[in-house]
């Protein structure tokens, strides 16, 4: 059972151009979303992330848009940057007093210079 | 500062042998959580420790798998009787807190299993 899913295994993207990397999930407890960057060999990095009360964060290059009604986010990268290629991970968590976190399979980015 | 370190970073084994994995947290991190990622997959939750006890290990495939952190800092992933399904990479991860706020993960490089 895939609570979180990036049906988008990977996407190509022009230097410059904007990105946007979608996300769905079905647990309608999730309230907390975040985004992590994975290099090859080294471990997840995290990027960004939303509360479920809001519906837009932003930081610098990156913007993450939270559509709780679709339950679907989504994480803009503008402009996007060739150091920006790597495997993006949507994450979610539920209230609880920790941060179980519950990850998609990821989206293969590739910015082509 | 020196962050998540895990080792080994590659492990082959044979089936039936045991293993264990090592992560050692930021310094100040009390939450520690280990993950598997399965080629193709996203990481998957296998157990977390506020401290020295597990405070949720739900995650853990079944009673092959074992984890400790006796001293509220290192922990080990023991796998016993390993079974060629067990390969993956093994990552391990630690916040400041395990609340929202100084929640974030910061995750190790992983340690990459190979059962043969």
């Amino acid at each position: 059972d895939q609570q979180v899913k990036q049906n988008s295994p990977s996407l190509s993207v022009q230097e410059g151009r904007i990105s946007i990397l979608n996300c769905d999930y079905t647990n309608s407890m999730f309230d907390y979303f975040l985004w992590y960057k994975k290099y090859p060999a080294e471990g997840p990095t995290f990027l960004i992330s939303i509360s479920s009360i809001k519906d837009k964060n932003e930081d610098g290059r990156f913007t993450v848009f939270l559509n709780k009604s679709a339950k679907h986010l989504s994480l803009h990268i503008v402009p996007s940057q060739p150091g920006d290629s790597a495997v993006y991970f949507c994450a979610a968590s539920a209230s609880g007093g920790y941060q179980k976190v519950t990850f998609g399979t990821g989206t293969k980015l590739q910015v082509i210079p | 500062g020196a962050g998540v370190s895990q080792t080994p970073s590659n492990k082959v084994t044979e089936k039936g042998k045991y293993v264990e994995l090592r992560c050692d947290p930021i310094s100040g991190h009390t939450a520690l959580y280990w993950y598997r990622q399965s080629l193709g997959q996203g990481p998957e939750f296998l157990i977390y420790f506020q401290g020295t006890g597990a405070a949720d290990d739900s995650g853990l495939p079944n009673d092959r798998f074992f984890a400790v952190r006796p001293e509220g800092s290192v922990s080990t992933l023991k796998i016993q009787r390993t079974e060629r399904g067990d390969s993956a990479v093994y990552l391990c991860a630690s916040s400041l807190t395990s609340g929202r706020a100084g929640n974030e993960q910061f995750f190790g490089p992983g340690t990459r299993l190979t059962v043969l």
